[in-house]
């Protein structure tokens, strides 16, 4: 079966844009998270998703950031008015059920650069 | 703050010898443990974990690691490293008391010479 896919994989823009990031979760997977991967940083947790809850956005880092999930399964990362410390990898990760000690499987990433 | 903690960017290892990867993680709640891979352009990988029980675990290729609770600590270990070991590796922390979210580390690089 197919993995996680995210699209695009690599995205360009200029500073002030916006962008939408999209993550195709594995059929069945109810929880959904979304991360960003900033050189030498790690992986800053962003947003959770988990079925129709709402979602857990305590890792927004402002108010440009938003994500949605249609229908409990697609899911997009918003980002307006880009900044260049925006510029990262951002990584969505999915995995069957609600219990979090279950491994988490990742998505290629999108490279987002802002200029 | 529940964190975990690589204290090593870089690891540098002959091929054919043993390879660690450090791990330190933060001792309160009740954590558990990942290690992922990252290979070049690629999404992370899951290596293994520690959940309770045995505190030695093995996981995919080889690799293996040790829940050391007075140490606070989970090394990654392999008793023979590849070149193809060569990547990016995440400890990550959970903890069943504090919900889903995960800590990660900052990852360390290893890199496997010839």
């Amino acid at each position: 079966g197919a993995g996680v896919s995210q699209s695009p994989s690599n995205k360009v823009t200029e500073k002030g844009k916006d962008v939408e990031l999209r993550c195709d979760p594995i059929s069945g997977h109810t929880a959904l998270y979304w991360y960003r991967q900033s050189l030498g940083q790690g992986l800053e947790f962003l947003i959770y998703f988990q079925g129709n809850s709402a979602p857990d956005k305590s890792g927004l880092p402002s108010d440009r950031f938003s994500a949605e999930r249609t229908g409990g399964s697609v899911s997009t990362l918003t980002i307006q008015r880009t900044q260049q410390e925006d510029s990262a990898v951002y990584l969505c990760a999915t995995l069957p059920g609600s219990f979090s000690y279950n491994e988490q499987f990742f998505g290629p990433g999108t490279r987002l650069t802002v200029l | 703050a529940q964190s975990v903690a690589q204290p090593e960017d870089q690891v540098n290892v002959a091929e054919g010898n043993p390879l660690t990867v450090k791990c330190t993680y933060s001792v309160s709640g009740n954590p558990y443990l990942f290690w992922y891979v990252q290979y070049p352009n690629r999404g992370l990988q899951f290596l293994l974990k520690y959940i309770t029980g045995d505190n030695l675990v093995k996981g995919s290729y080889g690799f293996e690691a040790e829940f050391n609770k007075s140490q606070t600590s989970f090394h990654l270990k392999k008793p023979s490293a590849l070149v193809s070991d060569s990547a990016l590796y995440f400890c990550a922390r959970g903890d069943s008391n504090s919900g889903y979210a995960l800590n990660f580390g900052k990852g360390t690089s290893l890199l496997v010479t010839p």
